[in-house]
């Protein structure tokens, strides 16, 4: 069965500094994987998707996420943080090849960006 | 922001009640999927809607239901309801089987 699972429930960093928010996924083929972001009262948002065109993934705002199959890992990064990232960070796995929308969540990441 | 609207965005029932949460697609768009938010974890599938079929369920029980309308608008409906049912429930649309899918902002459902 394919499974995400977020290293960290919650992160928190100095703005101007990187960010790293971890994921790890379970997948018994290629996946197609995904980082959504989720300000309060808003609704999910995609930043980035990986479907095995290219490892290194870029995203909106200057988020960037690199596959690694040898570590089954797909962290999210950005060099410099601002204070308009601190949010909620969900790493996504859609399960069923060619079959959107139905997808995997993690439990979630929650950014705290500190002035 | 997202063309997908959900009505209402709060919502407070008592247990035993039923209840229907409604939501517009983005223009454009034939699918619709359903998704569950308890408080501090992440979204789970709970059904999809594709050119008015259901098009694949989640682990939830027959007391959800759905429905998508000829111009994709869907409702999910949900009886006899639970204290555990209490949770964010978000709609996004999308166009076919593409993965990349657009959320509303949910409705906020609270079963006392």
């Amino acid at each position: 069965a394919q499974s995400v699972t977020q290293l960290d429930s919650h992160v928190s960093v100095s703005e101007g500094t990187p960010v790293l928010l971890r994921c790890n996924y379970s997948s018994s083929y290629s996946p197609s994987l995904f980082w959504y972001v989720q300000h309060p009262n808003k609704g999910l948002q995609l930043l980035l998707k990986y479907t095995s065109a290219a490892t290194l993934v870029k995203g909106i705002n200057g988020f960037e996420a690199e596959f690694k199959k040898s570590e089954t890992s797909f962290h999210l990064t950005k060099p410099s943080a601002h204070m308009s990232d601190a949010a909620e960070y969900f790493c996504v796995v859609s399960p069923f090849y060619n079959q959107g929308g139905k997808l995997i969540f993690g439990q979630g990441t929650e950014l705290s960006v500190k002035p | 922001e997202t063309g997908v609207t959900q009505s209402p965005t709060h919502l407070i029932k008592t247990r035993g009640q039923q209840v229907t949460l409604r939501c517009s697609s983005q223009s454009g768009h034939n699918t619709v999927s359903w998704y569950q938010q308890a408080l501090g974890q992440g979204p789970q599938f709970i059904f999809q809607y594709y050119r008015e079929e259901e098009n694949g369920r989640g682990n939830f029980p027959p007391r959800f239901s759905g429905l998508q309308f000829p111009n994709y608008s869907s409702e999910l409906n949900v009886n006899a309801l639970e204290l555990d049912d209490s949770a964010l429930y978000l709609c996004a649309s999308s166009l076919g089987a593409d993965e990349k899918l657009f959320f509303g902002s949910g409705t906020q459902l609270s079963v006392l």
